[in-house]
């Protein structure tokens, strides 16, 4: 079945630094979704990339959709305290339904 | 401001007992998601249904789980009997589906289920 995983699983960086998570699947995929979910909360969505190549951004946050649509990347620049969280990838299949998620990248910003 | 609702937001049950979980997904959405998250697992996608109809419910141990959605207001997923190994946070999420692509899925606060 479709596996979609990510790495790294943790990330502790100083404040002010960049970071930046990836994620690869086994089968293409038809688009990929990014979710943010802070500690004792539950995901809250981030953004949707449906396009080969595609790059959107969202102030200090750069998401990326590879051109094969097989793998896709998050990067914050310059994380601050409120970056805090794990960041989740979930990616759907053509022709398929389903939206399964890597593993989380958690990130920890030390101020 | 649409949300979805879940309950019992915590739940605390002997091994053995049944467990219903409920979610109200936000009107309008046709898509409605049922994950379990564990610390060693992820979030594990268990059944889904469109427009009410389940689509797939692989991810679920079928001899003890089971997902319905009674009508479009209501989901629910019940174990029976429950074991200490299901202690997990359980979230529903909801979302709309257009030609095939998922658009952004609204998650639940979760229900936090232990098993003693």
């Amino acid at each position: 079945g479709q596996q979609v995983m990510q790495i790294p699983q943790y990330q502790h960086v100083q404040e002010g630094e960049d970071f930046t998570t990836y994620c690869n699947s086994s089968t293409t995929l038809s688009n990929i979704q990014w979710y943010k979910q802070r500690p004792g909360g539950h995901p809250v969505f981030l953004i949707q990339l449906v396009k080969s190549g595609e790059v959107k951004k969202q102030k200090r946050l750069t998401f990326q959709f590879g051109e094969a649509k097989k793998n896709s990347s998050l990067h914050i620049t310059a994380t601050q305290t409120t970056d805090v969280g794990t960041y989740f990838c979930a990616g759907q299949r053509y022709n398929n339904n389903d939206m399964r998620f890597g593993a989380g990248t958690r990130l920890t910003v030390k101020p | 401001d649409a949300r979805v609702t879940q309950t019992p937001r915590d739940k605390v049950t002997e091994m053995g007992q049944e467990v219903t979980m409920r979610c109200q997904p936000i009107l309008g959405h046709n898509t409605v998601f049922w994950y379990r998250q564990t610390m060693m697992q992820g979030l594990e996608l268990l059944a889904y249904f469109r427009n009410r109809a389940p689509l797939d419910d692989s991810g679920m141990p079928k001899d003890r789980f089971s997902a319905e959605m009674p009508d479009a207001t209501l989901a629910t997923l019940k174990i029976q009997p429950s074991e200490p190994r299901d202690s997990a946070v359980y979230f529903c999420a909801s979302g709309k589906t257009r030609e095939g692509l998922n658009t952004e899925a609204f998650f639940g606060q979760g229900t936090r289920l232990t098993v003693v």
